[in-house]
């Protein structure tokens, strides 16, 4: 059981290129999330989905693109890479209350390191 | 928004010794949880504990949820403990506001 797969792990961009994170889990979950580490901060939301084809942006989601065509699969996208997106990205998932009766806890992918020079 | 504020930032405890780490948030919620980032930055899923109180192995945890807290314990401190611990509170759908962490170094 993979759990909460991130690719890539690692990653170094040029201001204004573009790309994709993947975030894939394997255990039905309806919700997934998009964070953001920064040093000396907790997490920040960046977007999230309660079900498939469905986002909504968190705390901080200016820069930032999802999409969720498939329940399992969570992509997040930069458009135009800017030295400020320089971070660590954790994606998660979890159960909704409606799978599980109650709210459940989120599980953690093992974040991608995103450089922008 | 939801504010959630850990206290001590940052904590350096000898081999063996006990800890609290506290977790305060500003408005009633429906789930919190407590996590351990290691040195190589994964983040470990420690505690989830809405309320009432939770142990496993030497870490413990118990939240007050009425008197909006919740407390992490460490007992016999060993340096595989370093890391950041994180406390996070829901927001709706799930979505969890993270404190800004509890940086504890364990040396030998």
């Amino acid at each position: 059981n993979a759990g909460v797969t991130q690719t890539p792990k690692f990653r170094v961009l040029k201001t204004g290129q573009s790309m994709t994170l993947l975030c894939a889990q394997d255990m039905n979950h309806e919700y997934m999330y998009w964070y953001r580490q920064d040093p000396g901060m907790g997490l920040r939301l960046i977007h999230y989905s309660v079900g498939e084809g469905t986002t909504a942006k968190g705390e901080v989601p200016d820069g930032y693109n999802v999409s969720r065509l498939k329940k399992q699969n969570f992509l997040l996208g930069l458009e135009s890479a800017a030295p400020s997106q320089t971070s660590v990205y954790f994606c998660a998932s979890s159960y909704s209350k409606g799978q599980w009766g109650s709210n459940q806890p989120q599980h953690f992918g093992d974040g991608t390191r995103l450089s922008i020079l | 928004g939801i504010q959630v504020e850990q206290s001590p930032p940052d904590l350096i405890l000898q081999e063996g010794a006990n800890s609290t780490l506290r977790c305060n948030f500003s408005d009633s919620v429906n789930n919190l949880q407590w996590f351990h980032q290691n040195p190589w930055g994964q983040l470990i899923n420690l505690f989830y504990i809405p309320s009432g109180t939770k142990q496993n192995g030497r870490l413990s945890a118990t939240t007050v949820a009425t008197e909006r807290y919740s407390l992490l314990y460490i007992s016999s401190s060993q340096t595989t403990d370093s890391g950041v611990y994180f406390c996070a509170v829901e927001r709706g759908n799930n979505r969890l506001a993270f404190g800004k962490g509890n940086q504890v170094v364990v040396i030998p």
